[in-house]
């Protein structure tokens, strides 16, 4: 089955203990995104990647780093959690970054809370 | 700054009834507008996608139409169902120098109720 998956769905964690969120697609997919969701405020984009090795900021990529070291893997990491980076996360994938022309699949959606 | 306006916020229908939402933007050019519904504590999940040269697209019980010159967008359900009850963003992202950052809108959460 085609799908994006993210792990974990759920985590608790202290400020300032690192900790990296995963996500894989298996469609082959050149783009790969990460967004936040908070209560009242549309998705925003933290970062994204248009191919192996090549990643930009979105628009909120303070306090995040990622890589994309595999086409299929794109990890979204937290260095320094800090209460503020609670939230929902999701991961997005879709063919190529041309926007106008293909879909984009979400995964499930990491809920993070940091205490 | 690029911004997407949805309106309502929130709306509550009846099940069987029609409903039409709204899309406004800011952002300019554009590549494209796209409409996803979002279940409760779930990722979006596409319904149309529009370049700015379309006025219309369906699938299914929703019709999404553009009217780029006055930068809306609407989504209109007909004949709604218990799992129409969701949220539905509206996402425009721009056309320009190689800018991939979508902008969204915050969701109008639709309840149908029996």
């Amino acid at each position: 089955e085609a799908q994006v998956t993210q792990n974990p769905r759920y985590l608790i964690t202290v400020t300032g203990k690192k900790l990296t969120v995963t996500c894989s697609q298996n469609m082959n997919h050149e783009y790969m995104s990460w967004y936040r969701q908070d209560p009242g405020l549309g998705l925003r984009q933290i970062y994204y990647s248009m191919n192996v090795e090549v990643t930009d900021k979105g628009d909120v990529p303070e306090g995040y780093k990622v890589s994309r070291k595999e086409k299929r893997n794109f990890p979204l990491i937290l260095e320094s959690p800090s209460p503020n980076q609670t939230s929902l996360y999701f991961c997005a994938s879709s063919l190529s970054g041309r926007w106008e022309a293909y879909e984009q699949y979400f995964g499930p959606g990491t809920r993070l809370t940091v205490t | 700054k690029n911004q997407v306006e949805q309106s309502p916020q929130s709306l509550i229908i009846l099940e069987g009834k029609n409903c039409t939402l709204q899309c406004n933007y800011t952002v300019s050019p554009f590549s494209n507008l796209r409409w996803y519904k979002q279940d409760t504590g779930r990722g979006p999940v596409s319904l149309t996608i529009m370049t700015f040269s379309e006025n219309t697209k369906s699938n299914g019980r929703y019709t999404a139409t553009l009217d780029a010159d006055t930068k809306q967008s609407s989504l209109h359900i007909t004949a709604s169902q218990l799992s129409d009850s969701a949220s539905y963003i509206c996402v425009v992202s721009p056309l320009s120098g190689g800018s991939y950052i979508p902008t969204f809108g915050r969701g109008t959460s639709l309840i149908v109720h029996p």
